[in-house]
């Protein structure tokens, strides 16, 4: 079985500063990993994925996530945050024993940028 | 412009009516799946197909039907039975059902009120 676990429902930062959205994965082989964007009444956009390799990945919009096995995280940072960031995330694992290749996604983090 | 479109936008049911939200995608995938969004609750996984003429169940597929005769489509049908259908509803498609580390498309989203 798989889980994710985004710790924080709200996060809310002013513009500018430091980004730090929080996933964790429970998953029984090694995990592939997503990060999705979502905003107000629209649908997800892939941010960025790791699936083997280099544990730092990075993605669109200056985002960047890095795969960290032995605390079972892959939290997605950005080093200055700008309004049009403000929307929600959501954080997903799957794996090479997934059926048809779902995934399973966390509830997802709303971030809120402060001007 | 390849894509999933998601038809129509805002719908409005009776109880007791079954509606029907469709999904198209012309991005030649093979999987095609159906979400439910509810505030706070993350994504949960209606229905999804691998391949032509097959489907299988999701986490929380009661009240709700599926059919999938074309690969570019994968309706999805909101029966009287659904006790609370008011959602958003959000179809996604991924490049082959053999493949876990593919990240998924989505739609832009239907979002049915039941009145």
């Amino acid at each position: 079985a798989q889980s994710v676990t985004q710790l924080g429902s709200h996060v809310s930062v002013s513009e500018g500063a430091l980004v730090l959205l929080r996933c964790n994965y429970s998953s029984s082989v090694p995990p592939y990993l997503f990060w999705y964007v979502q905003y107000p009444n629209q649908g997800l956009q892939l941010l960025l994925k790791y699936t083997t390799g280099a544990t730092l990945v990075k993605g669109i919009n200056g985002f960047e996530a890095e795969f960290k096995k032995s605390e079972t995280s892959f939290h997605l940072t950005k080093p200055s945050a700008h309004m049009s960031d403000a929307a929600e995330y959501f954080c997903a694992v799957s794996h090479s024993n997934t059926n048809a290749g779902k995934s399973t996604f966390g509830d997802g983090t709303t971030l809120t940028v402060k001007p | 412009d390849g894509g999933i479109t998601q038809s129509p936008k805002y719908l409005f049911r009776k109880e007791g009516q079954n509606v029907t939200l469709s999904c198209e995608q012309n991005l030649n995938h093979d999987a095609m799946y159906w979400y439910r969004q509810d505030p706070g609750q993350g994504l949960r996984l209606i229905y999804y197909s691998q391949i032509v003429n097959d489907f299988q169940k999701g986490d929380i597929a009661e009240g709700y039907s599926v059919s999938r005769e074309k690969k570019e489509s994968f309706p999805l049908t909101v029966t009287s039975a659904q006790k609370n259908p008011t959602a958003f509803y959000l179809c996604a498609s991924s490049i082959s059902r053999r493949s876990s580390y593919n990240e998924q498309f989505f739609g832009p989203g239907t979002r049915l009120t039941v009145l």
